[in-house]
C-alpha cells in the first residue's frame, strides 16, 4: 500500500513569487487536508478537500488556494509569497470509510523556504 | 491563548523510564484527541486515537483524556531510544480538522 507522497521535497522561492505543491493521497483515501508547520511549531490546518470541493478552511488568507482532482490527488497554491510562508507543508489523506472520524495519514511534507 | 497548549520541552530521560507527556485544551467542543509522533525530517505518524474521555492502551503507550479538566496525556512505558522524536497532541470536533499543540521534543538516552 503506497502512502501519501508529496512533491517536491524542498523548494526555495523569492518573496512575491507563486508556488504549487503537489500531493498524491494514499490508496483508497478520498479526502485530502493540508497543514502548515512552522519551525518548532505544531501543524496548523489550512484547508480540506473532499470530492473536489473545499470542505473547511483554517485561518489562512485567500492567497492560499487548492485543488483536488478526480483521482483524489491535490495541489496547494500560494500566491504573493511572504517570508512568513517559510514552513513545512504537510498533506494528509483520510480513508473513505469512517467519514470525518477517520484519522489523518500524513506525507513527509514539502519544505518551502522564501527568501 | 492557544486552543491546545503543550510544553515544548525538550525532555530527556534514560532508557527504560516511564515518560509522561501532557497537554491542555480550551475548546469544550473537542471530541477527538490524537497523539502523533514526528521523527526529524518526516511527517507526523498517528500514535493514539481517542474519542471523548477515557483511557486507551496500545502496547507500551497509554493515552488518557479528561474532558472535565480539558487535559490530555500520553504515557510511554519502558522507553526506548527509538522513541526519541517530537510528540504532537491534537484535538478537534472531528478527527481531521485538528488543532495541534506545539509538540514536545523527547530524547531517550541509552
Amino acid at each position: 500500500e503506497t502512502g501519501v507522497t508529496q512533491s517536491p521535497t524542498h523548494l526555495i522561492k523569492t518573496r512575491g513569487q507563486q508556488v504549487t505543491l503537489r500531493c498524491s493521497s494514499q490508496s483508497g483515501h478520498n479526502t485530502v487536508s493540508w497543514y502548515q508547520q512552522a519551525l518548532g511549531q505544531g501543524p496548523q490546518f489550512i484547508f480540506q478537500y473532499y470530492r473536489e470541493e473545499e470542505n473547511g478552511r483554517g485561518n489562512f488568507p485567500p492567497r492560499f488556494s487548492g485543488l483536488q482532482f478526480p483521482n483524489y490527488s491535490s495541489e496547494l497554491n500560494v500566491n504573493a509569497l511572504e517570508l512568513d510562508d517559510s514552513a513545512l507543508y504537510l498533506c494528509a489523506s483520510s480513508p473513505k470509510t469512517g467519514g470525518s472520524n477517520s484519522p489523518l495519514h500524513f506525507g513527509n511534507g514539502t519544505r518551502l523556504t522564501v527568501t | 491563548q492557544k486552543e491546545v497548549e503543550q510544553d515544548p520541552g525538550p525532555l530527556s530521560v534514560p532508557e527504560g523510564a516511564i515518560v509522561s507527556l501532557n497537554c491542555t485544551y480550551s475548546n469544550s467542543a473537542f471530541q477527538y484527541f490524537m497523539w502523533y509522533r514526528q521523527y526529524s525530517r518526516k511527517g507526523p505518524e498517528l500514535l493514539m486515537y481517542t474519542y471523548s474521555s477515557g483511557n486507551k492502551e496500545d502496547g507500551r503507550f497509554t493515552a488518557q483524556v479528561d474532558k472535565s479538566s480539558k487535559y490530555i496525556s500520553l504515557f510511554i512505558r519502558d522507553s526506548q531510544p527509538s522513541d526519541s522524536a517530537t510528540y504532537l497532541c491534537s484535538g478537534g470536533q472531528g478527527a481531521q480538522k485538528l488543532v495541534f499543540g506545539q509538540g514536545t521534543r523527547l530524547t531517550i538516552n541509552p
